[in-house]
């Protein structure tokens, strides 16, 4: 079945370094990705998006990748900062037009 | 900036108990969602909303019903509160047409007793 997940449940990095954050997905026909980011006790934050005429994005800091040969979706965060620390969720555009939402990694920023 | 209010961040109800949760979007989307998120199942599309007085179920209906008698007003329903419906409750819109970016509340914490 249609399904979206992240590879690890929790990420650690050191202030300054580059953080990647990974995510599957099993639906094929999806044509429309986002990451969002959740901090405690926060509503989830829109931060990119990619649509699957494309495989690579940049925003401000973030860069997302589209593999869809492997049906794979990466957000790149450069010069990783305190205020980065929260959960990152990837959802997917599904037929129907619901968005399906990936479980989450949690990512630790140490100072 | 979009902006979507839930009016409850902190609500404490006990068994029984008829509970609403309102949610308000400024930016005239057409789409209006109601999530609910728990640890280990990440969120759940309880209900969503196409139009003024549409509503369609999502993936996890039961107990819960719906209002959107204003375009920017979403109301979320729990007609007899159960304990297991203590979770974060997370109001969203979105504009045109279904699979555009959906925009989130700052979510609603409910505890029922």
């Amino acid at each position: 079945g249609e399904s979206v997940g992240l590879h690890l449940p929790t990420l650690s990095v050191q202030e300054g370094d580059n953080s990647i954050i990974n995510c599957a997905y099993s639906n094929s026909a999806s044509d429309y990705f986002i990451w969002y980011k959740q901090e405690s006790g926060k509503g989830p934050q829109f931060i990119i998006d990619i649509r699957s005429n494309m495989d690579k994005r940049q925003g401000q800091r973030v860069t997302v990748l589209l593999n869809k040969t492997v049906k794979h979706l990466s957000l790149q965060i450069a010069a990783t900062q305190p205020g980065d620390s929260a959960v990152y969720f990837c959802a997917e555009n599904s037929q129907g037009g619901k968005l399906i939402f990936g479980q989450g990694t949690e990512l630790s920023v140490k100072p | 900036d979009v902006k979507v209010t839930q009016s409850s961040r902190y609500l404490v109800k006990r068994t029984g108990e008829k509970v609403f949760l309102e949610c308000v979007q400024d930016m005239d989307h057409e789409n209006m969602f109601w999530y609910r998120q728990d640890p280990g199942l990440g969120l759940r599309l309880i209900y969503f909303s196409y139009d003024v007085k549409m509503k369609e179920k999502g993936d996890i209906p039961e107990g819960y019903s719906v209002s959107r008698e204003k375009k920017e007003r979403f109301s979320l329903i729990l007609e007899s509160a159960s304990t297991n419906q203590t979770s974060m409750y997370l109001c969203a819109s979105s504009f045109g047409t279904a699979g555009n970016t959906i925009y989130f509340g700052e979510g609603s914490w409910l505890t029922v007793v």
